[in-house]
């Protein structure tokens, strides 16, 4: 059963374009809601985070958009460059379970 | 600065063969992870374990087992290698009571 599903699986935006990636959840109970970027040859990291309590939060040129009655959540990626040309999982927990769930991942190219 | 790393980057082993999958971090963290990525799949949480000793199922346990002695170090044990188990495993850690996993780079099995 999966939990949080993401889409698209994959996605090429021109540099200066704005990708969105989508994710939507099925557990009402999940309170914490990461992206994880992760490049070639590396582990994920984690980008950026939103909990339920507020509808967007923007790190730089990243930005989480919530939204709680229809349980989705999208990144967004302000003027991209290629070097954010990585994959991006999103995920969810709930407070006390330490286990994240993980969307399935998009692949994202950004061409110069 | 947190550092989880794996025993191989590349691994490549016969059907039946038992195979071990080490992992090990330095920041002193209770919890650990072992996951698999797949394309289409994302990852998928295979165990986890909150201390030394102790351990957790994940989503897809089947085929694998997990051993912590030390609280630094976390192994994954496959008996008896099949060919659906040729995958990215990734090993990831977290302090306790935290959101946020630490993955390290990832072990790429192949299984002939």
């Amino acid at each position: 059963q999966q939990q949080v599903k993401q889409s698209p699986q994959s996605l090429i935006v021109q540099k200066g374009g704005i990708p969105i990636i989508n994710c939507a959840y099925e557990n009402t109970a999940f309170d914490y809601f990461p992206w994880y970027q992760q490049f070639p040859g590396k582990g994920p990291a984690l980008l950026i985070a939103i909990r339920p309590d507020v509808s967007e939060k923007k790190e730089g040129r990243f930005t989480i958009s919530f939204n709680k009655s229809a349980k989705q959540f999208s990144l967004h990626i302000m003027d991209s460059q290629p070097g954010d040309s990585a994959t991006y999982f999103c995920a969810a927990s709930r407070s006390g379970n330490e286990k994240l769930t993980f969307g399935t991942g998009t692949r994202l190219t950004i061409i110069p | 600065d947190v550092k989880v790393t794996q025993s191989s980057r590349y691994l490549v082993k016969r059907t039946g063969e038992k195979v071990f999958l080490e992992c090990v971090q330095d920041m002193d963290h209770e919890n650990m992870f072992w996951y698999r990525q797949d394309p289409g799949l994302g990852l998928r949480l295979i165990y986890f374990s909150y201390d030394v000793k102790m351990k957790e199922k994940g989503d897809i346990p089947e085929g694998y087992s997990v051993s912590r002695e030390k609280k630094e170090r976390f192994s994954l044990i496959l008996e008896s290698a099949s060919t659906n188990q040729t995958s990215m495993y990734l090993c990831a850690s977290s302090p306790h009571g935290a959101d946020t996993q630490y993955f390290g780079p990832g072990t790429r099995l192949t299984v002939l």
